[in-house]
């Protein structure tokens, strides 16, 4: 079983529905989970960053995770054709492990 | 404060050929990388630097080396490019250790033919 897994999407939404991206992982030791966001022809960047379980909100952003079920997500409200992007889950304990990424399209 | 830079953006390789992509940051970050990002296949580790003077392998090493110049600077040499080293090269920083939040540079685009 690969550490953290991601469905690699496309995932095409309308511009201003919610959108909801996840990640399972298989390792219950990790606390602390980050989600990166990456535009076409660009390096990832860094969106979102929590401590073990809960929630963390960031304007538009809230990211998720549930540790009982090893899930993490992250929810996008008021969606806009400029979150087009791959978002990549990661998870950390002695090195950072990146998901394969989600790519989103949101359709104007 | 650019971050990190990747020099060159795009380049073209025939077989067996040799090229150095160059990386620096300016946050006086301790550890660098390198990935490589292919189709289906997500960012993989090919090497990393802990800190000044040190590196090692990563997930997919073979056919790569590396040196750590200095703090700022961690280059990726192909001695003799393959094809299957077509992909798009990331190099990363953090403050120190593989734990740490890394910050990417924008990317190298080669193509190996």
């Amino acid at each position: 079983q690969k550490e953290v897994e991601q469905d690699p999407g496309p995932l095409s939404v309308p511009e201003g529905a919610i959108v909801s991206l996840n990640c399972t992982y298989s390792n219950s030791a990790f606390q602390y989970f980050m989600w990166y966001r990456q535009y076409s022809r660009k390096g990832p960047e860094l969106l979102m960053y929590t401590y073990s379980s809960g929630n963390k909100e960031d304007g538009r952003f809230t990211a998720q995770v549930d540790k009982s079920s090893k899930y993490i997500s992250l929810f996008i409200r008021d969606s806009q054709p400029s979150d087009s992007a791959t978002y990549l889950c990661a998870v950390r304990d002695d090195k950072i492990i990146f998901g394969k990424g989600t790519r989103l399209h949101i359709l104007p | 404060n650019a971050g990190v830079t990747q020099t060159p953006k795009f380049q073209v390789l025939k077989t067996g050929q040799s090229m150095t992509l160059q990386c620096a940051q300016d946050m006086n970050h301790n550890s660098m990388y390198w990935y490589r990002q292919d189709p289906g296949m997500g960012l993989r580790l090919i090497y990393y630097s802990a800190s000044e003077g040190t590196t090692d392998k990563g997930e997919v090493p073979n056919g790569y080396n590396v040196s750590r110049l200095n703090k700022r600077e961690f280059s990726l040499r192909l001695e003799s490019a393959a094809p299957s080293q077509t992909s798009v090269y990331f190099c990363a920083s953090s403050s120190s250790g593989r734990s740490e939040t890394q910050y990417f540079g924008p990317g190298t685009r080669l193509l190996v033919l």
